[in-house]
């Protein structure tokens, strides 16, 4: 069965802080995909972050970094220098090769006070 | 360019009326997905539909049923409202289906009273 996992419900932290929001993952596929989404309060889910299970090079872009482990099925993402506007619910978000089918986690609430 | 777009944003029905929840997708994309968001259990996949063909289906009802048109855009029709089908409808869509990154629309928030 496919399951992804966010233990963490919230999380607040003081702007320019960093933090990382945690996400393991279960498949049996060889080939898959994990995705982060932002979820303002207007509601609409905004792309983060794509990867594929096949590369597991870890990047930077901006303030955002993740760090995808196959060993361990785990796809973490941090925000560098947080800000207020960075507040949000937070998916982590597991897809199917061939098929537009995303399983997502619980969420993770991030508030970040000035 | 334009984004997702989803008619209605906001729609309040009562029990056992149905209603229909359009999604206009991203020009040049052909694949649509729904999902269901409500608090109790998250982010649910509803269907997808690439080419008018529905390819996959979640674990819901037959009530939910959907469609897309030959321009791509998608609606998805609930029949017999109930309570617990008060929830943000959620579209995300496509240039194909397989690997692109799928991009969500505003949502429809529906109520049922």
């Amino acid at each position: 069965a496919q399951k992804v996992t966010q233990a963490q419900t919230e999380i607040s932290v003081v702007e320019k802080e960093d933090v990382t929001l945690d996400c393991v993952y279960e498949t049996r596929d060889t080939t898959y995909y994990l995705f982060w989404y932002k979820q303002p309060p207007s509601g609409e889910l905004v792309f983060l972050i794509r990867r594929n299970s096949f590369d597991e090079q870890n990047e930077i872009s901006g303030r955002y970094s993740w760090n995808f482990q196959k060993s361990t099925s785990s796809f973490n993402f941090t925000i560098t220098a947080s800000q207020v506007v960075d507040s949000a619910v937070y998916f982590c978000a597991l897809g199917g090769y061939n098929t537009d089918k995303l399983i997502f986690g619980t969420g993770t609430r991030l508030q970040v006070f000035p | 360019k334009a984004g997702v777009t989803q008619t209605p944003r906001y729609l309040i029905k009562t029990r056992g009326q149905q209603v229909t929840l359009s999604c206009s997708p991203i020009s040049g994309h052909r694949s649509v997905s729904w999902y269901q968001q409500t608090p109790g259990q998250g982010l649910q996949f509803l269907f997808e539909y690439f080419s008018e063909t529905q390819r996959n289906k979640g674990n819901f009802p037959g009530r939910f049923s959907g469609r897309q048109f030959s321009n791509s855009r998608s609606e998805m029709n609930v029949s017999t409202l109930e309570l617990g089908d008060s929830a943000l409808y959620l579209c995300a869509t496509r240039l194909a289906g397989g690997t692109d990154t799928q991009y969500f629309g505003p949502g429809t928030r529906l109520t049922v009273l």
